[in-house]
């Protein structure tokens, strides 16, 4: 089945302490992105990838780390999370540029 | 820049009751439009999409219609469930814009049995 699998789905943190959430996409897609998703805020980009060992910043890197060793996965690091980046997460994945994204479950995350 | 605005919500209905959520776009160049469901607790699935002028996306009932003209992709469905109650997002992409999808607010859809 075509899917993008993150992991965890619900994690709760204390401030400073480093996290990643992973991100695996088994579609064979070239692009890959990371999304938060806030209240009255919508949908916003973190971070996208376009290939292995390319990646650009989005609407909101700030705080974010992302790598792309592999095709298949797009983990998301948090180095020194912050109350601040309490948010529903999505990662999602898309055959090329101007196509339709395909979205992981999300990952809910609290720092506390 | 790129934008979506879709009609603000929540909207409730009741069964069998005819959708429509209103969505129009601002975008350089030919975008792909997109309509995308969010179940509660869930992740996005995209509903439809459609990737030129006047072509319309269907899917479980649901359609909206690629119209360049009114810069619009209104979603409707006929005869709503209580199934079809979710968080509905109007989304686009273009070419120049890589993987970025630029998402409308979306609606939340509550249907009454």
């Amino acid at each position: 089945e075509a899917q993008v699998t993150q992991n965890p789905r619900y994690l709760i943190t204390v401030t400073g302490k480093k996290l990643t959430v992973t991100c695996s996409q088994n579609m064979n897609h070239e692009y890959m992105s990371w999304y938060r998703q806030d209240p009255g805020l919508g949908l916003r980009q973190i971070y996208y990838s376009m290939n292995v060992e390319v990646t650009d910043k989005g609407d909101v890197p700030e705080g974010y780390k992302v790598s792309r060793k592999e095709k298949r996965n797009f983990p998301l690091i948090l180095e020194s999370p912050s109350p601040n980046q309490t948010s529903l997460y999505f990662c999602a994945s898309s055959r090329g540029r101007g196509t339709e994204a395909f979205f992981g479950q999300g990952t809910r995350l609290t720092v506390v | 820049g790129n934008s979506v605005t879709q009609m603000e919500g929540p909207v409730t209905l009741s069964e069998e009751a005819f959708l429509t959520i209103n969505c129009t776009y601002t975008a350089t160049g030919y975008p792909s439009l997109f309509w995308y469901v969010q179940y509660p607790g869930e992740g996005l699935q995209l509903l439809l999409k459609a990737t030129k002028a006047d072509d319309k996306g269907s899917n479980k009932g649901f359609e909206a219609t690629y119209r360049k003209e009114t810069t619009s992709f209104h979603l409707e469905k006929g005869s709503v469930q209580v199934s079809d109650s979710a968080v509905y997002f109007c989304a686009l992409t273009t070419y120049s814009s890589a993987s970025k999808i630029i998402f409308g607010s979306g609606t939340r859809l509550s249907i009454r049995p």
